[in-house]
Order: structure tokens, then C-alpha cells, then sequence
């Protein structure tokens, strides 16, 4: 089944406490990102990559961290996390740059609660 | 650059009835867009994509969308909801002559009643 996986799905931390969460697809997708979700203000970009070992800032990068060594995996680090990185977090991949990008499967979520 | 505006943060509706959930957006280029549905403690799926030709576009669960290039709307529409259609609904677009990644409007909660 083609899926985006994320892990954990909930995450309670104190604050500089590093984390990592993880991202991981089976579609064998170039392109993969992470969002941030607010009540409203909908889905923010953190960072995305384009393929292995490019990886560029979203609208939102302050506080985090990314690494594609491999082109199934994308994980978010937090170096320290803060509260106001509370936050229901998403990844998403998709076929290759080009209008593939535009139609991303999401994984599950993972929702981040710093203390 | 481009952006999306979803004008409603809201819409209540009564099982049965038809809704629209309106979406705006603003580029200086040709636009491709995207309505996604995300169903309570789930991540987001792809409902429907206008890319380019007819500029009605028919989706899953019975949702569709007009594209509109005078008004630049996209709004979804269905002609009679269930209750199970209550979620999030996120408008995206995506701009052609750059790196296509979209940008998400804020998102409209449509709540279905009985």
C-alpha cells in the first residue's frame, strides 16, 4: 500500500529537549516536505527537498532542521525545541518536480507538544 | 508569488443540503489548483486538481470544482452533503514557470448537521 509514515504520532517534550521525528515513503517520491498546522493558519512549509541531498527552506524554517540521505526518508529535527513550536506537524511526498508536485500524499500527522 | 484566500473559516450546513466552500487566489501566472480534504485526526487527501482543460473538475465523494480565470475562484461545491463529509477543507495552488511547490489557503471547516 503506498503510504507516508510518520513517527511518533504523539510526542510530549520539554523545552531543548532534541527530537527527532521521522518521515518515511514507499512510493519511491523525489520530492518530499513538512508542514506545520495552525489553528488558523492553516498549512505552513518548514522545509522541503527536491531529491537526495537538496533540501531548501519553506516559509517557516526558524528552529528546524532536515537531512535526506536516502530518497524514502526526511526527518524533522528539533536542535531545541520551544512552545511555540507546539504544533500538529505533517510530511508529504510526490512524483517528481513539475506539476507532480502539486498533488502530495500527506502521512498521518504527528502532534508536538513542548513544555 | 502566489497566495490563496478560503473566505469562510466555517460552514455549517444541514445534512442534505448543498454547501460551497468558496477559494480565492492571486498569481501573475497560470495557476494550478487543488482542493484536499482532511477527515478529524487524519492527514490530508487529495479530493480534486484542476491542471489544465475543462474547467469543471469532478473529484471523490461527489465534490467538484469551477475553475473561474476572470474571477480567479475555485470553489468546491457538492450537491447534497452527509454528515460524514464533515472535515477540513484546504484550497492549494501552485504556479506554473517556478519550482510548482504549492501554497495552502487556511482551511474551511465544514460542519454537517443532522
Amino acid at each position: 500500500e503506498a503510504q507516508v509514515t510518520q513517527n511518533p504520532r504523539y510526542l510530549i517534550t520539554v523545552t531543548g529537549k532534541k527530537l527527532t521525528v521521522t518521515c518515511s515513503q514507499n512510493m519511491n517520491h523525489e520530492y518530499m516536505s513538512w508542514y506545520r498546522q495552525d489553528p488558523g493558519l492553516g498549512l505552513r512549509q518548514i522545509y522541503y527537498s527536491m531529491n537526495v541531498e537538496v533540501t531548501d527552506k519553506g516559509d517557516v524554517p526558524e528552529g528546524y532542521k532536515v537531512s535526506r540521505k536516502e530518497k524514502r526518508n526526511f526527518p524533522l529535527i528539533l536542535e531545541s525545541p520551544s512552545p511555540n513550536q507546539t504544533s500538529l506537524y505533517f510530511c508529504a511526498s510526490s512524483t517528481s518536480a513539475g506539476l507532480g508536485i502539486l498533488a502530495q500524499y500527506f502521512g498521518p500527522g504527528t502532534r508536538l507538544t513542548v513544555l | 508569488a502566489q497566495s490563496v484566500t478560503q473566505l469562510d473559516s466555517q460552514v455549517p450546513v444541514f445534512e442534505e443540503a448543498p454547501v460551497e466552500l468558496r477559494c480565492n487566489y492571486s498569481s501573475s501566472v497560470s495557476v494550478y489548483l487543488f482542493w484536499y480534504v482532511q477527515y478529524p485526526n487524519q492527514g490530508l487527501q487529495l479530493l480534486l486538481k484542476y491542471l489544465s482543460g475543462s474547467t469543471l473538475v469532478k473529484g471523490i465523494n461527489g465534490f467538484e470544482a469551477e475553475f473561474n480565470k476572470s474571477q480567479t475562484s475555485f470553489h468546491l461545491r457538492k450537491p447534497s452533503v452527509h454528515i460524514s463529509d464533515t472535515a477540513e477543507y484546504f484550497c492549494a495552488v501552485g504556479a506554473s514557470g517556478g519550482s510548482y511547490i504549492p501554497t495552502f489557503g487556511r482551511g474551511t471547516s465544514l460542519i454537517v448537521h443532522p
